[in-house]
């Protein structure tokens, strides 16, 4: 089935700096959609993509649909404490309300 | 507004039991998905349903089936409950289904953990 791949699975960064991170698949999507998850909570959107190519910010959140349609690259600026949790990509498919995600990247940020 | 609710917050169950978990979707929503979470397989689509019936499945056994009542509100089910079954189960809702290049939002619940001893 489609895959969708996330590494690392945890990445452990200082307050106030910068992170990148990517979701690649060998299959191509019209849609990307970056998730955030807190402990308790379920999955909140956290930006969503449409075309290719395509940079949306949501605040110090900046996320690309990656030209090829294959990939999509999530960067947090300035990290703050609160921006801990696991982010997840996904995609709609099949009939579109069926999101398949990756396996997440567990952030962990040291004050 | 409030959100999409999901009770029982947390179950215990034993092998071979039944179970029965409830989603109440954010008021006006009419879709309803369900996600079994694990750490092994990370987030996978069960089913979604829409003016009470199912539009799309995963690919769960059938010990897992779901249903959703007119006023939206859905209800999971698994029977002969197994080991394997426990996971956080997230229900999540929107306007409608998504169709086409269209992405109907979907915003989830805090889930309902299910511990199978």
């Amino acid at each position: 089935g489609q895959q969708l791949n996330q590494s690392p699975q945890s990445m452990f960064i200082q307050e106030g700096e910068d992170v990148s991170m990517n979701c690649t698949s060998s299959s191509i999507f019209n849609t990307w959609l970056w998730y955030k998850q807190e402990p308790g909570e379920g999955p909140v959107l956290l930006i969503a993509l449409y075309k290719a190519g395509e940079l949306t910010s949501n605040g110090r959140l900046t996320a690309q649909f990656g030209i090829t349609r294959k990939d999509s690259f999530l960067n947090i600026s300035a990290s703050i404490p609160s921006d801990v949790g696991i982010y997840f990509c996904a995609v709609p498919t099949g009939a579109n309300s069926k999101l398949t995600f990756g396996k997440g990247i567990t952030l962990s940020v040291r004050p | 507004k409030a959100g999409v609710t999901q009770t029982p917050r947390y179950l215990i169950k034993t092998r071979g039991q039944q179970v029965t978990l409830s989603c109440s979707p954010i008021s006006g929503h009419r879709s309803v998905s369900w996600y079994q979470q694990t750490p092994g397989q990370g987030l996978q689509f069960l089913f979604e349903y829409f003016s009470e019936t199912q539009r799309n499945k995963g690919n769960f056994p059938g010990r897992f089936s779901g249903r959703q009542f007119s006023n939206s509100r859905s209800e999971m089910n698994v029977s002969t409950l197994e080991l394997g079954d426990s996971a956080l189960y997230l229900c999540a809702s929107s306007l409608v289904p998504s169709g086409g290049h269209l992405y109907n939002e979907q915003f989830f619940g805090p889930g309902t953990r299910l511990t199978v001893l």
